[in-house]
């Protein structure tokens, strides 16, 4: 099984200022068609995970254009360009490349400083 | 709008079965992959299985395998996750999606398994 890797684990933020969300996988996940099956998730307290970015770097509709996704082969990051107080929450990415399993990363927990 | 809506969840003991189901509307659901993710209580996701628009495929972890069973009407829009056998450490929040990516979101329902 793949194995997602995110870091950190934890990451205070300051309002208006960049973030970013690394996490690496333990193999390719190039697919033989030329895509990477990887995904970013978005979990605010109470609240059901919603899907921000599919595909390494398309923004799902409603996605705020400050998150964006990017990398390749096994590392990938997902940015904030300006943080606000709506982001806050748990981030995991999930790879779909190399299924089943689906597997996802722990999570990253976002908080303001 | 896409919705979806779990129902089913409870507490049952060690052992003891439950069925899970998700209501879809919104989409054309006979068109679409559907999936069950979980989420146990202070942890993360874990993706549980999902099957295809003719159920022709089905794929489990393999926590689950042999256990419980994902199936679907697709007249009703419905989706369904039936769990034998239930373990403890299949505690958590039950979610259903839409599509292999996760792509909306139920709002979950609440299995506990406690004697």
């Amino acid at each position: 099984d793949v194995v997602m890797t995110q870091s950190p684990l934890s990451l205070p933020v300051t309002l208006g200022q960049p973030a970013s969300i690394s996490c690496r996988s333990s193999q390719s996940l190039v697919h033989r068609d030329g895509n990477t099956y990887l995904n970013w998730f978005h979990q605010r307290p109470g609240q059901s995970p919603r899907r921000l970015i599919y595909k390494l770097s398309k923004r799902d509709s409603g996605v705020p254009d400050r998150f964006s996704g990017s990398g390749s082969g096994t590392d990938f990051t997902l940015t904030i360009s300006r943080v606000e107080a709506e982001d806050v929450g748990v981030y995991y990415c999930m790879q779909g490349t190399h299924s089943p399993p689906w597997t996802f990363g722990q999570g990253t927990k976002v908080e303001i400083k | 709008e896409v919705q979806l809506a779990e129902s089913g969840g409870g507490l049952v003991q060690p052992g003891g079965s439950l069925r899970l189901s998700c209501a879809a509307s919104g989409f054309t659901f006979s068109s679409s992959w559907m999936s069950w993710v979980r989420q146990a209580p202070g942890k993360g996701l874990e993706w549980v299985a999902n099957i295809r628009e003719d159920e022709r495929e089905k794929y489990y972890v393999d926590s689950v395998k042999g256990r419980f069973t994902i199936s679907r009407d697709n007249a009703q829009n419905l989706l369904f996750l039936q769990m034998n056998s239930l373990r403890a450490e299949d505690t958590a929040v039950y979610y259903c999606a839409r599509y292999i990516s996760l792509g909306d979101w139920g709002q979950g329902t609440l299995v506990t398994v406690s004697s």
